[in-house]
């Protein structure tokens, strides 16, 4: 089955501890990319990555981190996550780019205290 | 930068009313349009897609017509069903030199049976 899983689905942490959350495809998708949700500000892009070892900046990514060494992965790193992290992520691929529709993870609910 | 802006929400009706959210844009070039829903505890599914000017996309009885003279992309439903409650997000692509995906702030639809 296509799909993008996300790790972990929920997580409650406290402030300064490093936490990644882990996001996989199987669909050998080229473009990935991360996205918050907060409640009237909608979805607001992190980071993206065209390809291997290519990654760029969204529109809110500070305070995060991403890697892109395998093409099936693209993990989230929060190297010292704060209570303004806390927030819905989802993890998104596609084929090629941000023009084709994007298959998106169920979420993984942060909660920074 | 690109924006997206919807109507406010939420948006209540009864069903097999006729719908219709608003949406408008502010992009540079070309734009690829897009409208994704969110079920309940789940993550955004594409509903629709337009490429080009004057393109209407269409999907389970949605319809949305790309309007460059108006920089619109309204989301129209003839008959809605209580199966269509959901959140529904306008967003746009500018893929090309950065692959960005933009959205709305989302709205809420509940229909009542």
């Amino acid at each position: 089955e296509a799909q993008v899983t996300q790790n972990p689905r929920y997580l409650i942490t406290v402030t300064g501890k490093k936490l990644t959350v882990t996001c996989s495809q199987n669909m050998n998708h080229e473009y990935m990319s991360w996205y918050r949700q907060d409640p009237g500000l909608g979805l607001r892009q992190i980071y993206y990555s065209m390809n291997v070892e290519v990654t760029d900046k969204g529109d809110v990514p500070e305070g995060y981190k991403v890697s892109r060494k395998e093409k099936r992965n693209f993990p989230l790193i929060l190297e010292s996550p704060s209570p303004n992290q806390t927030s819905l992520y989802f993890c998104a691929s596609s084929y090629r780019d941000s023009n084709q529709p994007q298959h998106f993870g169920d979420g993984t609910r942060l909660s920074i205290l | 930068g690109n924006s997206v802006t919807q109507m406010e929400g939420p948006v209540t009706l009864s069903e097999e009313a006729f719908l219709t959210i608003n949406c408008t844009y502010t992009a540079t070039g070309y734009p690829s349009l897009f409208w994704y829903v969110q079920y309940p505890g789940e993550g955004l599914q594409l509903l629709l897609k337009a490429t080009k000017a004057d393109d209407k996309g269409s999907n389970k009885g949605f319809e949305a017509t790309y309007r460059k003279e108006t920089t619109s992309f309204h989301l129209e439903k003839g008959s809605v069903q209580v199966s269509d409650s959901a959140v529904y997000f306008c967003a746009l692509s500018s893929a090309g030199a950065n692959s960005k995906l933009t959205f709305g702030k989302g709205i809420t639809l509940s229909v009542r049976p």
